[in-house]
């Protein structure tokens, strides 16, 4: 069975400083993760995903992710943080298409992003 | 990416009554699927929505429950049926093309709340 882990409920940042949400994954066979951003009222809007290739992955909004197979992680980074940044953020992981695919997605618990002035 | 809207938005039901979600996408796609986030959790899948025939249901939700429908490939409807207090939540409608690689897009869901 796949599962996610994000370890904190809550990250608090100050504006201009780099951000990492964390994010831990269990999957059989090679994964295909993403990480997605959910606004007050508004549904999940996809920010980045890996499949293969470059364990460093660029999104939108500035976010990067990298991959690392080793620790079974895909941590969510961005170099300065804004605070229109803050909101909850998800890790999910499914198999990928060559260790039996499916299109079920787990979801980690979230994590929620402060950015303060 | 697809364009995906949920009616209603919100809701406030009485116990023991039913309410329909719609989804519509502003193209064809291949899957759809329903998830439902309870406050302060994170997403569950219900059932992948499947066209033409009856959708696939997680363990846990059955249809006689949360009956589905998925009559064309931009559509589908989930009814939340004899509603209880334990069913308010927001529930999400995702959809995805057909490679495999491609993420899932959401909706922006509809929070119900149960009297």
């Amino acid at each position: 069975a796949q599962s996610v882990a994000q370890p904190e409920d809550q990250v608090n940042v100050a504006e201009g400083n780099p951000l990492t949400v964390k994010c831990t994954y269990s999957v059989s066979g090679n994964p295909y993760l993403f990480w997605y951003v959910q606004y007050p009222n508004r549904g999940l809007q996809f920010l980045l995903k890996y499949i293969t290739g470059d364990n460093l992955v660029k999104g939108s909004y500035g976010f990067e992710a990298e991959f690392n197979k080793s620790q079974t992680s895909f941590h969510l980074k961005k170099p300065s943080a804004l605070v229109s940044d803050s909101a909850l953020y998800f890790c999910a992981v499914r198999p990928s298409i060559l260790t039996g695919g499916g299109n079920k997605l787990t979801f980690g618990t979230g994590t929620q992003l402060k950015v303060e002035l | 990416s697809a364009v995906i809207s949920q009616k209603p938005s919100r809701d406030i039901c009485q116990r023991g009554t039913s309410l329909t979600i719609q989804c519509q996408v502003d193209s064809q796609v291949t899957m759809m699927f329903w998830y439902r986030q309870q406050p302060g959790q994170s997403l569950t899948l219900i059932a992948t929505a499947n066209q033409g025939s009856e959708a696939t249901y997680e363990s846990g939700f059955v249809i006689d429950k949360f009956p589905i429908s998925r009559p064309n490939l931009t559509f589908s409807t989930l009814t939340v049926s004899n509603m209880s207090p334990e069913d308010s939540s927001i529930y999400l409608c995702s959809v995805k093309g057909t490679e495999s690689n491609q993420p899932q897009h959401f909706g922006d869901g509809t929070r119900l709340s149960i009297l």
